[in-house]
């Protein structure tokens, strides 16, 4: 079956600290992959899109997204986090053929100011 | 752009009355709508797919009788929660998929019910 993974529920980081989330699917086939953020009472925004080609994808804010096919996974990363990043950051996968997103259960980040 | 919005964004009614949602592509045409469900404190669950001018295809589990999907419009989808109770308390959340885009959704705001 389909389904995405992310391991980190609750993350803490002080401000300036590197960050990573990790996200991982399973699906046999060609997938579109995503990561949308969501801020304390607004609505979930893109951050990044993969869908072919590099597979290091940069999005919005510094958030960078490497796609590395033999894990099947989708990693978040961005060097240097601000307190302005607090916020609940969801990865979707798009399996390729449909337009459907099967969501990860998110992953709640804290920045300590 | 790639603006959605959603109408109401908070609605509180009595069990066994019935609720209307409205999902809007402000700014783009959306031939493809998505109907999402997010519990509290966990992830969006996909309820339905809703095509403009065709009938809306549900996930496994999703009563169609009780959850009533129009897209009468390629800006406008409806989400119509039928005699609620209050276990379909929930937040719902509605996406948008541009025509003609890489598949890429764009997502609305939410509306919370809450069933007395």
């Amino acid at each position: 079956a389909q389904s995405v993974s992310q391991h980190n529920h609750h993350v803490i980081l002080s401000e300036a600290a590197s960050l990573e989330l990790g996200c991982n699917y399973s699906y046999g086939g060609t997938v579109n992959l995503f990561w949308y953020v969501q801020y304390p009472g607004q609505h979930l925004q893109l951050l990044l899109k993969y869908f072919s080609g590099d597979p290091l994808v940069k999005g919005i804010k510094g958030f960078e997204a490497e796609f590395i096919k033999s894990k099947f996974s989708f990693n978040l990363r961005k060097p240097s986090v601000q307190w302005s990043d607090t916020a609940e950051y969801f990865c979707a996968l798009g399996p390729g053929g449909t337009y459907k997103y099967i969501f990860g259960t998110g992953t709640r980040l804290k920045v300590l100011a | 752009g790639a603006v959605v919005s959603q109408h109401p964004s908070r609605v509180i009614c009595k069990s066994g009355t019935s609720v209307k949602i409205e999902c809007r592509s402000l700014d783009f045409q959306a031939t493809t709508m998505f109907w999402y469900r997010q519990f509290p404190k966990q992830s969006l669950m996909l309820m339905a797919t809703s095509n403009e001018g065709s009938k809306a295809t549900y996930e496994q589990g999703v009563e169609k009788d009780k959850f009533l999907i129009n897209h009468a419009s390629l800006t406008l989808s409806t989400l119509t929660v039928t005699s609620a109770h209050p276990e379909d308390s929930s937040f719902y959340i509605c996406s948008a998929r541009d025509v003609g885009s890489d598949g890429t959704q764009y997502f609305g705001p939410g509306t919370r019910l809450l069933v007395l």
